[in-house]
């Protein structure tokens, strides 16, 4: 079975420091997806990038950032400079099929909140 | 495009009852799923589809059925209604299994009294 673990529950920064969302996986697969997802006060899931199992390269859009390591099974996420726009809760997320379907598996979230 | 359509937005069922949340892609996506949010829990996978006629279960299947008769259509059936089954649903789709980026639609946020 997949598992996903977002060990920080929730998170409060003060307007522009720089923040670190911590995610970690569990597969047997060998090809899988990870996913980051970005839910706002407003309620709709927004999708904010994915990486396959094969692609170890970091990713750098504006303000965000991801970094993932097959070694240590994490794919983090870290926002720079943050913003009160930042505010949500984030989800990281694993697509696997262990020999079946592909299902995707979410982990329970973060809730940032930035202070201005 | 639509996107992800979902209804309805709210809703309020005693216990016992039973309803059928509607989804409805127009993406022509092959891949459709539900999940439900409860707080503290994240979302949760509850069924999914690879395609029309072939449907499979998530994490928490018990007290609901789907089918998928159409590429675009992925109801939720909740066949006696509970009070574990107050909840927030969204369904999803993505262009294949599992491959892609999922696009939620708006939710339905249930209340089971």
């Amino acid at each position: 079975a997949q598992k996903v673990t977002q060990a920080q529950t929730e998170i409060s920064v003060v307007e522009k420091e720089d923040v670190t969302l911590d995610c970690v996986y569990e597969t047997r697969d060998t090809t899988y997806y990870l996913f980051w997802y970005k839910q706002p006060p407003s309620g709709e899931l927004v999708f904010l990038i994915r990486r396959n199992s094969f692609d170890e390269q970091n990713e750098i859009s504006g303000r965000y950032s991801w970094n993932f390591q097959k070694s240590t099974s994490s794919f983090n996420f870290t926002i720079t400079a943050s913003q009160v726009v930042d505010s949500a809760v984030y989800f990281c997320a694993l697509s696997g099929n262990s020999g079946g379907y592909q299902k995707v598996t979410f982990g329970t979230g973060t809730k940032l909140q930035v202070i201005p | 495009n639509a996107g992800v359509t979902q209804t309805p937005k709210f809703q309020v069922l005693k216990t016992g009852q039973s309803m059928t949340l509607q989804c409805a892609q127009d993406m022509n996506h092959e891949y459709m799923s539900w999940y439900r949010q409860d707080p503290g829990m994240g979302l949760r996978l509850i069924h999914y589809s690879v395609g029309a006629g072939i449907t499979d279960q998530g994490e928490v299947p018990n007290g609901y059925n789907v089918s998928r008769s159409t590429t675009e259509d992925f109801p939720l059936r909740l066949l006696s209604a509970a009070p574990s089954q107050t909840s927030v649903y969204f369904c999803a789709s993505s262009k294949r299994q599992g491959y892609n980026e999922q696009f939620f639609g708006p939710g339905t946020r249930l209340t089971v009294l």
